[in-house]
């Protein structure tokens, strides 16, 4: 099972700011099979980029993923209001199982 | 517009059963695998289990496997989680997700949840 590791574990930023989120796997991802969510209090997770940089439908543009193998990163160019948020990474290397990082909660400075 | 929503989420007693329904609309529901990702309170994102689009692969967490069985009625468009032998770590709001593409592993929309307590 591929272990997915994110970081930090939380980052404080004001709205403006570059948001950067780390997400380490255990082993190498293959075809860049990882997907990033963003999850508010008390709502379902929402897809923002999968495919590793492939962003979702309706997701604006300052959200971009990249990366391949084992290391990939999560970037919000200019924090808006509404992307404060936990943010979660998941592998979907081949088949199931899939998995999920711990998540990376971005919080209001 | 596509829908998803489950129900059936309630309090079981430790080594209990309990069975999790999940009702799709707006999108060809046999072309798309439905998986069953859960989320223990205060904690994160765990996958549970995954059922193709024919119904004919499942697939399961080792945490759930032998005692959770999932499920699906094509022409109802419907997908079950049948759990079994339920213990206090099984205690989550369980989402139901769709795949973004037919066995992509990815989830583009998600239900509400349904709430899973289990008491000692």
């Amino acid at each position: 099972e591929i272990v997915l590791t994110q970081s930090p574990a939380t980052l404080s930023l004001s709205p403006g700011e570059r948001a950067a989120l780390s997400c380490g796997a255990s082993q190498t991802i293959r075809s860049n099979s990882l997907a990033w969510y963003q999850q508010k209090p008390g709502l379902a997770p929402r897809l923002i980029i999968y495919d590793a940089s492939s962003r979702a439908t309706g997701i604006p543009d300052r959200f971009s993923g990249s990366g391949s193998g084992t290391d990939f990163t999560l970037v919000i160019s200019r924090l808006e209001p509404e992307d404060f948020a936990v943010y979660y990474c998941q592998q979907y290397d081949n088949s199931p199982p899939y998995t999920f990082g711990q998540g990376t909660k971005v919080e209001i400075k | 517009e596509v829908q998803v929503v489950e129900s059936g989420g309630d309090l079981v007693q430790a080594g209990g059963s309990l069975r999790l329904s999940c009702t799709a609309s707006g999108f060809t529901f046999n072309f798309y695998a439905m998986s069953w990702v859960r989320q223990a309170p205060g904690k994160g994102l765990e996958w549970v289990s995954t059922i193709s689009g024919s119904g004919s692969g499942t697939y399961y967490a080792d945490s759930v496997k032998g005692r959770f069985t999932i499920s699906r009625d094509n022409a109802k468009k419907s997908v079950f989680l049948y759990m079994s032998s339920l213990r206090a770590e099984d205690a989550a709001v369980y989402y139901c997700a769709k795949d973004s593409l037919p066995a992509a592993g990815h989830f583009d929309y998600w239900g509400q949840g349904t709430r899973v307590t289990v008491s000692s």
